[in-house]
């Protein structure tokens, strides 16, 4: 399996502008999640999905952000209009199930790193 | 009081000895804990599992964990340079992985 897939690598963007995150979770997964990771915040969940439908996005920092699964093998992270301190290394996570057993276990992808000047 | 608590380190061990790591949390319907290591620049990846009160056993690495204590640990034995990382501790609660700021471990020759 090609594990979870993320694009682009590195986001570059000025103030103002919208940004879109993609990642591809593993085939057969039901869970999808996004992360992001700051020095100062550490890792932290901002959403996530079980088969296509939000479950949980209280940690989604603000009207800003908006996140979609259109169907089972692809999902997107919007920011508009970003910010400076949007800027973060943001990962897509996958899991096959959350039943408090080995199926539990998230796999990361490469992540995004987004700097927003 | 955060929801898990790990030692920020660096936590310096020499090439060979043991590298223990130590994790605390705050939920106690916390399920699945799991450990992760993370090189700089990449993305976390899962070291260990643990589910149930004792020990787990996996090559060099060993989890215990002890529910009644929130306390969740992670020893490496054999400590190699390439396990100079940072160790992610996560209770999974309600669904949701709660991880802690790490532990970075430098192993030295």
């Amino acid at each position: 399996d090609a594990g979870v897939i993320q694009s682009p690598r590195h986001e570059v963007t000025e103030m103002g502008q919208e940004v879109t995150l993609r990642c591809k979770p593993i085939s057969g997964h039901d869970y999808l999640f996004w992360y992001r990771q700051t020095m100062m915040r550490g890792l932290e969940l901002l959403i996530y999905f079980n088969n296509n439908v939000p479950i949980d996005d209280s940690g989604m920092p603000e009207d800003r952000f908006s996140a979609k699964m259109p169907n089972a093998s692809f999902s997107t992270l919007k920011i508009q209009p970003s910010e400076p301190r949007d800027s973060a290394v943001y990962f897509c996570a996958s899991s096959f199930s959350l039943a408090g057993t080995s199926t539990d276990t998230q796999y990361f992808g490469p992540g995004t790193r987004l700097t927003v000047l | 009081q955060k929801e898990v608590e790990q030692n920020s380190g660096p936590l310096s061990v020499p090439e060979g000895a043991i590298a223990s790591l130590n994790c605390t949390y705050s939920d106690r319907g916390s399920q699945s804990f799991f450990w992760y290591r993370q090189y700089s620049g990449k993305s976390p990846e899962l070291i260990m599992s643990i589910y149930s009160n004792g020990d787990k056993e996996d090559g060099r690495f060993t989890a215990q964990l002890n529910k009644a204590s929130q306390y969740v640990s992670l020893l490496i034995r054999d400590s190699q340079p390439s396990d100079s990382a940072t160790y992610l501790c996560a209770p999974l609660s309600w669904g949701k992985l709660q991880f802690g700021a790490g532990t970075q471990v430098v192993v030295t020759p």
